[in-house]
This record gives structure tokens, C-alpha cells and sequence, in this order.
């Protein structure tokens, strides 16, 4: 069975810093990785997914994520913080008919 | 391109009613979805369909939920006799049959809350 574990449940970050959201998955087959992020009182937009073409995965509004098969991680990173990315980010395995397997998310909080 | 839209937004039930849930996913999308997400969780997957039909529910919660999907568009999800733990999110999500890597887009859910 997948899972996935997402460490820190709260992240803080200034305005204009690293965000670094991480990621650890547990799979016997190649992966399916999404990155997910939910605004309050909203449904889940895709990030970005990694589907094996290329290691460093870019998203939308410049978060990016770099799967790394020796460490088990997929982690979220974002150079620079803006005050829109407080939300909620969840990072997901799986798909088809298993459905997607999500971490328990993290709070990505920005402070001015 | 309307995305997936889910109705009712919000459901204020009494404990012991039964409740239903529509979702219209994207018209092209062949799969759907439905999830669950509670307080502080993430989702968490309940069944699939595939057109009309449902391939997955071994992961339903109880045998008060079900769900439909008649003729390979719509979806419902009911719940019978409702519980005060049946308060969540419900999610639905749509994809377009393309392997593993295919990508699921969400509706912005129907939040249930049972007094």
C-alpha cells in the first residue's frame, strides 16, 4: 500500500523567503507524485505532478519539486514567498482506480 | 472548460436524516472521483467510477454510503441514517483515463455538517 508523509504540519516563512514543504513516500512500484493546494472553503488545485520524465518538476506560481529516488522525497520548494501562498499544500501518490493516497497536510503560513 | 462543480456547497442535517450529494465533473473526463476530508486531514479516497461504472467501493465507509453514476456524466453520493461523524468535506474530483500519471481536478466540495 502507498503512503505518504508530509513532515511539519505548520510552516512559517517571511514574505520574500525559501518555502520548503516536505514530502516522504512509500511505494514497491515507481511513484505517481502530485503536489496539491487548497485555499480555505476551496477544492484542491494541482501544483504540479512528477511523472517520471524529469526529476526537477515545475508548477505553477513558481513552486517547483525535485523527486529523489535514494531519499524517498518529493519535497515543495518556492524561492521566494508571496503573501497569496498561505494555503494549505497536499502532497499526494497514487491515481487510478486506487484513487490518490494524500499526506495529512501542511499550513503554509506567510508572515509579513 | 467549467471545471467540477458540486451541489449543495454546504448541507446542515439532523442526525439520522439522509443526504445527497450531486457532482458534474469536467464533460470529457471519462473517471470520477469522490473523497471524503475531514478536520485537519488530507482527503481520503472513497470510490471511483469509470463511465457508469463503479470500480472501486470497497473503500466506502459503511454500507449507509453509495454512490451513482447512471449514465457515465453525473455522479451522487448518498448517505443514509447520518451520524455526527459523517460531518466533512466531501470531494469530487474528474480525469480523462490516461494511466497512473493522469491528473485529477477537484470541485470546490459539499461541506456537511450533522447535528
Amino acid at each position: 500500500a502507498q503512503s505518504v508523509t508530509q513532515l511539519g504540519s505548520h510552516v512559517s516563512v517571511s514574505e520574500g523567503a525559501l518555502v520548503l514543504l516536505r514530502c516522504n513516500y512509500s511505494s514497491s512500484v515507481p511513484p505517481y507524485l502530485f503536489w496539491y493546494v487548497q485555499y480555505p472553503n476551496q477544492g484542491l488545485q494541482l501544483l504540479l505532478k512528477y511523472t517520471s520524465a524529469a526529476t526537477l518538476v515545475k508548477g505553477i506560481n513558481g513552486f517547483e519539486a525535485e523527486f529523489k529516488k535514494s531519499e524517498t522525497s518529493f519535497h515543495l520548494t518556492k524561492p521566494s514567498a508571496h503573501m497569496s501562498d498561505a494555503a494549505e499544500y497536499f502532497c499526494a501518490s497514487g491515481g487510478g482506480a486506487d484513487g490518490l493516497t494524500f499526506g495529512k497536510g501542511t499550513h503554509l503560513i506567510i508572515q509579513p | 472548460d467549467t471545471g467540477v462543480s458540486q451541489d449543495p456547497r454546504h448541507k446542515i442535517t439532523k442526525r439520522g436524516q439522509n443526504v445527497t450529494f450531486r457532482c458534474d465533473p469536467i464533460s470529457e473526463h471519462n473517471r470520477l472521483y469522490w473523497y471524503r476530508q475531514t478536520l485537519g486531514q488530507g482527503p481520503e479516497f472513497l470510490t471511483y467510477f469509470q463511465n457508469e461504472a463503479q470500480l472501486e467501493k470497497s473503500r466506502l465507509l459503511s454500507d449507509r454510503f453509495s454512490a451513482e453514476r447512471p449514465k457515465g456524466s453525473f455522479s451522487t453520493l448518498e448517505i443514509q441514517r447520518t451520524e455526527q461523524g459523517d460531518s466533512a468535506m466531501y470531494l469530487c474530483a474528474s480525469s480523462l483515463q490516461g494511466g497512473l500519471q493522469e491528473t485529477q481536478y477537484f470541485g470546490p466540495g459539499t461541506r456537511l455538517l450533522v447535528l
